[in-house]
C-alpha cells in the first residue's frame, strides 16, 4: 500500500523567488516512482517532475528540481525564480514502477505568485 | 496530435439516472484509469484497465462501472446508486515500456453535476 502526505494546504511567493513544497511518503515497495504534477485553474494534469527510487540523483527539470530523502521517505519540490504561470495546485504522488501502475495522489498544495 | 479526448466538459444528472462519461485515447496506451477529484482533495482512483476486456475496482467503486470493449476507449457510467456524484472526473492512460511504468497522461476532465 502507498500513501502520501501534503500537510500544507496552502503557500505564497514572491514572483523571481524560490519556494519549496513539502511531501512525505509510506510505501512497502523497494522500488517506485514519485511525481509532482500541477493542476492550473484550467483543472488539467501536468506532470512537473519524476524521480526514480533507485536513483540516488536527484531530479530536475528546468526551474524545478526535488530534493529527495529516501530514508526519511520525504519528496519536497523547489521551484526557483517563480512565475506567475507557476500559480496552481501542487499534487505529490507515488506509483509502483511494476506492470500494475496505481498512481495515489496527495491531497494537493495550492501555490500562489505574488507580483 | 495523440492524447485524452474526455467528453463533454460539463455535465448534470437528474436524480436517478445513470450518465456516462466518455473516455478516448490515441496514444496506443495499454492502461486506462478513472480518477474522482473533489474540492480539496487529491485525485481518487475509481476503477482501472491494464488490458482489453479487463479492468479492476480502485478505492471508491462503488456506484461507477466501466467497459473496455476496445483499446482507444474507457467509458465510466456513474449509477444512481452513487449518492454523491458532484465532483470533477478525470480519465488517464499509461503505457508500459522497456519494463517499466511510463507516468500517466491525463485528459481534460469533465464536471458532474446533480440538477
Amino acid at each position: 500500500a502507498q500513501t502520501v502526505t501534503q500537510s500544507q494546504p496552502e503557500m505564497s511567493v514572491q514572483e523571481a523567488e524560490t519556494v519549496t513544497l513539502s511531501c512525505t511518503y509510506d510505501t512497502s515497495e523497494s522500488d517506485y516512482y514519485l511525481f509532482w504534477y500541477k493542476q492550473p485553474p484550467s483543472r488539467q494534469m501536468i506532470l512537473v517532475i519524476r524521480q526514480e527510487a533507485y536513483k540516488q540523483q536527484n531530479a530536475t527539470e528546468n526551474r524545478f528540481s526535488v530534493n529527495f530523502q529516501k530514508a526519511a521517505k520525504s519528496f519536497s519540490l523547489k521551484i526557483s525564480d517563480s512565475q506567475l504561470g507557476d500559480a496552481a495546485m501542487y499534487f505529490c504522488a507515488s506509483d509502483y514502477t511494476g506492470a500494475n501502475s496505481k498512481l495515489t495522489f496527495g491531497k494537493g498544495i495550492t501555490l500562489s505568485v505574488r507580483p | 496530435d495523440g492524447g485524452i479526448t474526455q467528453s463533454p466538459k460539463y455535465l448534470f444528472r437528474k436524480e436517478g439516472q445513470n450518465v456516462t462519461l466518455s473516455c478516448e485515447q490515441n496514444l496506443n496506451h495499454d492502461a486506462m484509469y478513472w480518477y474522482r477529484q473533489d474540492p480539496g482533495q487529491g485525485l481518487r482512483l475509481i476503477y482501472y484497465s491494464q488490458i482489453v476486456n479487463d479492468f479492476q475496482k480502485g478505492d471508491i467503486a462503488e456506484g461507477y462501472s466501466v467497459s473496455r470493449e476496445k483499446k482507444e476507449s474507457f467509458p465510466l457510467t456513474v449509477t444512481s446508486a452513487q449518492k454523491n456524484p458532484t465532483a470533477f472526473y478525470l480519465c488517464a492512460s499509461s503505457s508500459w515500456t522497456g519494463g517499466l511504468n511510463q507516468p500517466q497522461h491525463f485528459g481534460d476532465g469533465t464536471r458532474l453535476s446533480i440538477l
